[in-house]
């Protein structure tokens, strides 16, 4: 099915720095969402954004929805070790079509 | 305030052994509800969704069937598990532009 091209796949960082991911799409999207997915758990909306070119925070989190309609970012700063999972951006094509990046993997260096 | 409850936490099934895992929304009617599957580490896997009952959706030709015998209801099974079935399901619910997940549940065929 089609899915939304999200990047990096995986980031190795150290506690404290900043994380940077984000999602394209060739389709344009009324609504980007992103999560955060604990080992064993369901995902969690962090942040959900609405209009092109809103940016939103989250404490240390945020996003911005772009202003073609096809991307958006999510920053973490001053990272820390709970910040550790995998973190997806989704968006509605319709008002029950829901498409999903693959995952980004977020690895805090020891 | 709504909720979403999916069960078993986990589950391990012999091969040839049928599968009934079920989920449940409370504090919202008529949702959009979905059943996607997670491989360990890796993206969701849209399996169905239903956008009411008796409405069933697939996405994915696969050893699994779906059923919504009551609105909040949605009900995900296999006649005979296959070992590829194995994996992480999860149940979500969409409302008003935003995406709410159940805990999941592990599922192991040996």
């Amino acid at each position: 099915g089609q899915q939304l091209n999200q990047s990096p796949q995986s980031m190795f960082i150290q506690e404290g720095e900043d994380v940077s991911m984000n999602c394209t799409s060739s389709s344009i999207f009324n609504t980007w969402l992103w999560y955060k997915q604990d080992p064993g758990e369901g995902p969690v909306l962090l942040i959900a954004l609405y209009k092109a070119g809103e940016l939103t925070s989250n404490g240390r989190l945020t996003a911005q929805f772009g202003i073609t309609r096809k991307d958006s970012f999510l920053n973490i700063s001053a990272s820390i070790p709970s910040d550790v999972g995998i973190y997806f951006c989704a968006g509605f094509l319709s008002n029950y079509q829901l498409i999903w990046g693959a995952g980004t993997k977020l690895i805090i260096k020891p | 305030s709504q909720t979403i409850h999916q069960w078993p936490a986990t589950l391990v099934q012999p091969v040839g052994s049928p599968l009934s895992l079920e989920c449940t929304v409370e504090g919202t009617s008529n949702p959009n509800l979905y059943w996607y599957r997670q491989a360990a580490g890796r993206g969701l896997q849209l399996l169905f969704y239903s956008v009411g009952i008796g409405q069933i959706s697939s996405e994915v030709p696969q050893n699994l069937s779906a059923s919504r015998p009551q609105d909040r209801q949605f009900i995900l099974s296999s006649k005979k598990l296959l070992l590829s079935d194995s994996g992480f399901y999860l149940c979500a619910w969409t409302s008003q532009g935003k995406a709410f997940f159940g805990q999941g549940t592990r599922l192991t065929v040996v």
